[in-house]
């Protein structure tokens, strides 16, 4: 049972464009999701989290999005750049859960120059 | 400040031999955690330790699988024997106390078993 779901697993988008990550979860006891960013033959990297109790979180270039009555968040990127590049993980964790982390399985962004 | 390391970065072993990671978190984090990332996939908690004691290794195959973080700070994960589909990358990852919510992860161990 995936509790978290990417369920594009490529996205190309051209340098300068905004990318649009989306990831859907089922379990309404998650309170906290995050993103992480990986290159190859490296380990995930945090990129930025959001708490339940708002709606969306700005980074730099990179905002989150949370739809707790759709149990939807979305990571945007703008503009993007070729360093952009990665797979990107959506995570999620639950209060008393000893905050452990529930991957979703990825999504590979390609930015074109 | 120095971040999550692992070793050996890659591992090629025959199934049925054994194979021990090691890992050494962030200076300070209480809490220490192995993944499993399979090809195509999110990592996966095998363990996660809070200081020298086992939080959680309901995910840890324990026929095969043991770890260990003998004195609070660094661990070994050991694969005994290894079984084709242990082939995947083994992340290690650290969280602060005061942020447990955001783990650090080490580059991983890519293990292959033929």
């Amino acid at each position: 049972d995936q509790q978290v779901k990417q369920n594009s697993p490529s996205l190309s988008v051209q340098e300068g464009r905004i990318s649009i990550l989306n990831c859907d979860y089922t379990n309404s006891m998650f309170d906290y999701f995050l993103w992480y960013k990986k290159y190859p033959a490296e380990g995930p990297t945090f990129l930025i989290s959001i708490s339940s109790i708002k709606d969306k979180n700005e980074d730099g270039r990179f905002t989150v999005f949370l739809n707790k009555s759709a149990k939807h968040l979305s990571l945007h990127i703008v503009p993007s750049q070729p360093g952009d590049s990665a797979v990107y993980f959506c995570a999620a964790s639950a209060y008393g859960s000893a905050r452990q982390l529930t991957f979703g399985s990825g999504t590979q962004l390609t930015v074109l120059p | 400040e120095a971040g999550v390391a692992q070793s050996p970065r890659y591992k090629i072993i025959e199934k049925r031999q054994s194979v021990a990671f090691w890992c050494n978190p962030i200076s300070g984090h209480a809490t220490l955690y192995w993944y499993q990332q399979i090809l195509g996939q999110g990592p996966k908690l095998l363990i996660q330790f809070q200081n020298n004691g086992v939080v959680d290794d309901s995910q840890l195959p324990k026929d095969r699988f043991s770890a260990e973080r003998l004195k609070g700070v660094d661990s070994t994960l050991k694969i005994q024997p290894a079984k084709l589909e242990d082939s995947a990358v083994y992340l290690c990852a650290s969280s602060s106390r005061t942020n447990p919510g955001e783990q650090y992860f080490g580059p991983g161990t890519r293990l292959t078993v033929t």
